[in-house]
């Protein structure tokens, strides 16, 4: 089976740092997704790791480690307006077929 | 960035009725499209992929006589549910790849909200 596990809920206050951790196992690996999603819209991709190491992107950076299964997205400098649902998700095919973990939800507090 | 857009953005319909979603990339070729699914506060799941010209591959769990997939071109992709139920009611999403000169993505439309009645 698949299996992406992230944590339910993040809170932070305005201006600190967050980290997402992301785990998966799945029966295919080409890539891992971080999507970030208010609520009642459609995701709205944030970052794309394929190859281990740090992706820098502003203010997000997100992070792989291939062999343990492993990833995070790293939110800095947390304005209000990055709450939202945080979504993890991995291509398991050629195809660009994606699954997803259940997301993170960050709350960001003044 | 390239823009999908999806049609209606809301609907309600009757119980046993069929409501017919579409999805379209606006400013690329999708090959492949994906639908998903998604409940309040859950994450998304994977319906189908749908591809240009041929049938689409639905995940396991999910019937393909009631949710027809049809890509009739490379930028159009549709999703009807036939004989809605009040279990069908959820935020339906669909997703188109592109793989032209700037690299591989993946591009979400908005989103269709359907409520069954």
């Amino acid at each position: 089976g698949q299996n992406i596990d992230q944590p339910t809920e993040m809170t932070a206050t305005e201006g600190a740092i967050v980290q997402i951790n992301c785990t998966y196992q799945t029966s295919g690996f080409n890539g891992l997704f971080w999507y970030q999603q208010h609520a009642g819209e459609a995701p709205t991709f944030l970052s794309y790791n394929v190859l281990d190491g740090l992706e820098e992107k502003g203010r997000f950076s997100s992070f792989l480690s291939r062999s343990k299964g492993y990833s995070y997205l790293l939110l800095k400098e947390l304005q209000m307006k990055d709450s939202a649902s945080y979504l993890c998700a991995v291509a398991t095919d050629s195809w660009g077929k994606l699954q997803f973990g259940a997301g993170t939800q960050v709350v960001v507090t003044p | 960035g390239a823009v999908v857009s999806q049609h209606p953005s809301r609907v309600i319909c009757k119980s046993g009725t069929s409501v017919k979603i579409e999805c379209r990339s606006l400013d690329f070729q999708a090959t492949t499209m994906f639908w998903y699914r998604q409940f309040p506060k859950k994450s998304l799941m994977l319906m189908a992929t749908s591809n240009e010209g041929s049938k689409a591959t639905y995940e396991q769990g999910v019937e393909k006589d009631k949710f027809l997939i049809n890509h009739a071109s490379l930028t159009l992709s549709t999703l009807t549910v036939t004989s809605a139920h009040p279990e069908d009611s959820s935020f339906y999403i669909c997703s188109a790849r592109d793989q032209g000169i700037g690299g591989d993505e993946q591009y979400f439309g908005p989103g269709t909200r359907l409520t069954v009645t």
